[in-house]
């Protein structure tokens, strides 16, 4: 199959802390990873795409400060929300393309972060 | 601009009624689209895609460009089949998947 792994699933922090939310493809090379968030009872909205090797593009509204993404191989991407604040409380999401494998876009678990 | 519409937030039925989930579409160039489904507690899952044109656990979708509607579709729903169900395009730079806003399927027994 093609798996993405997300780790954590939970995290709480308090406010003004960095939290670090990782997202590998398990069995497959993925060149680009796409991170999402999802408000509850709402859809996912894209916050950016990785990028191995080069910066991440990210969608308009969203704070490449706030949200700092690294693309460093080719099965690791991560999401570091710096300085949490409570209106950062989300589930957030990524997702590989494993076309290769015939499994199109594959996404991970999800990892829910609360911010006290 | 890219935008994909899922007009239903919530579907109720009864077991053994039809189904359609309605999703439409705005994109400029030839779209490619998913439907997904998110089961209670599990991460999201690629259901169908249309350029297959395949029948997964009895769901069918069909692309109708003339519409720009790709409407996802079951002859006798199953209780098995609640879920959330996204519609998905796949446009723009980095082949990135926009998602319609989500509709949950209700199957009541």
């Amino acid at each position: 199959g093609a798996v993405v792994s997300q780790h954590p699933s939970w995290v709480i922090c308090k406010s003004g802390t960095s939290v670090k939310i990782e997202c590998r493809s398990l069995d497959f090379q993925a060149t680009t990873m796409f991170w999402y968030r999802q408000f509850p009872k709402q859809s996912l909205m894209l916050m950016a795409t990785s990028n191995e090797g080069s910066k991440a593009t990210y969608e308009q509204g969203v704070e490449k400060d706030k949200f700092l993404i690294n693309h460093a191989s080719l099965t690791l991407s991560t999401l570091t929300v710096t300085s949490a604040h409570p209106e950062d409380s989300s589930f957030y999401i990524c997702s590989a393309n494993a076309a290769d494998r015939g499994y199109g876009y594959t996404f991970g678990s999800g990892t829910r972060l609360t911010v006290v | 601009a890219q935008r994909v519409t899922q007009p239903e937030k919530l579907l109720s039925v009864f077991k053994g009624a039809p189904v359609e989930l309605k999703c439409n579409y705005s994109y400029s160039g030839s779209p490619e689209l998913f439907w997904y489904v998110q089961y209670s507690r599990q991460r999201l899952q690629l259901l169908l895609r249309h350029i297959s044109r395949e029948s997964i656990k009895g769901f069918t979708a069909d692309l109708n460009k003339g519409e720009t509607s790709f409407h996802l579709k079951k002859p006798f729903a199953q209780e098995e089949d609640s879920a959330m169900y996204y519609c998905a395009l796949l446009g723009g730079g980095y082949n990135k998947l926009i998602f319609g806003a989500g509709t949950r399927l209700a199957v009541h027994p």
